[in-house]
């Protein structure tokens, strides 16, 4: 299993409120991701990085945004909560070797915004 | 741009019971990841495939990749409560750029 963490596991929060998610990994691996998963169906990706002052916008419309400052951090941030933000958010991150580039996840935070 | 799907979007079998979950993207593929989430849990690697028309086997799971490396496929033997969770397949395009993950499809298992 690979080293990648997320803080929060879980966060209950009043509308409005900014947040940060934190994401970090250990194994110094340029790419990372953050996915959003409501539970059982199908992961969207709203946000990646392929280094250090790197940041894209994924398939799925996102009022969040990101920053890379270091390779093992990619914290992602709502600068005002709504209930719509309820969800999973699952950061991964992968390093591209020959014809792989497996991506490995983080435990995920529960988000609901009341 | 490339899409990837998955069918079925559900499967239920009784215990015991063979599983097949189907991946087709719209362009060829360089290679495709196979991963599942278990209720609760987050997705986990479970293997790649790389060659037109590869076989690889894990225990009970056999992993199929197309000779026109498009689709996929993963057959699960003998099926146990174990094997329960969401099964993504994740194709990566011919210009190794982003990988793109299927919907998902969600097994359950019946004892």
């Amino acid at each position: 299993e690979a080293d990648i963490y997320q803080t929060p596991r879980y966060l209950v929060i009043g509308t409005g409120k900014k947040i940060t998610l934190e994401c970090s990994q250990t194994m110094g691996h340029d790419k990372m991701y953050w996915y959003q998963q409501d539970p059982g169906m199908e992961l969207h990706l709203i946000h990646y990085s392929y280094g250090v002052n790197s940041t894209e916008k994924g398939d799925l419309s996102s009022e969040s945004t990101v920053s890379r400052i270091r390779t093992e951090h990619f914290p992602l941030t709502l600068e005002s909560a709504r209930p719509s933000h309820t969800s999973q958010y699952l950061c991964a991150s992968s390093e591209p070797r020959e014809n792989t580039d497996t991506q490995y996840f983080g435990p995920g935070t529960r988000l609901t915004v009341l | 741009g490339q899409q990837v799907m998955q069918i079925p979007q559900y499967q239920h079998v009784q215990e015991g019971e063979d599983f097949t979950t189907y991946c087709n993207s719209s362009t060829t593929l360089s290679n495709i990841q196979w991963y599942k989430q278990r209720p609760g849990g987050h997705p986990v690697f479970l293997i790649q495939l790389v060659k037109s028309g590869e076989v690889k086997k894990q225990k009970r799971l056999t992993f199929q990749f197309g000779e026109a490396k498009k689709n996929s496929s993963l057959h699960i033997t003998a099926t146990q409560t174990t094997d329960v969770g969401t099964y993504f397949c994740a194709g990566q395009g011919t210009s190794y750029d982003k990988v793109i993950f299927g919907p998902g499809t969600s097994l359950s298992v019946i004892p």
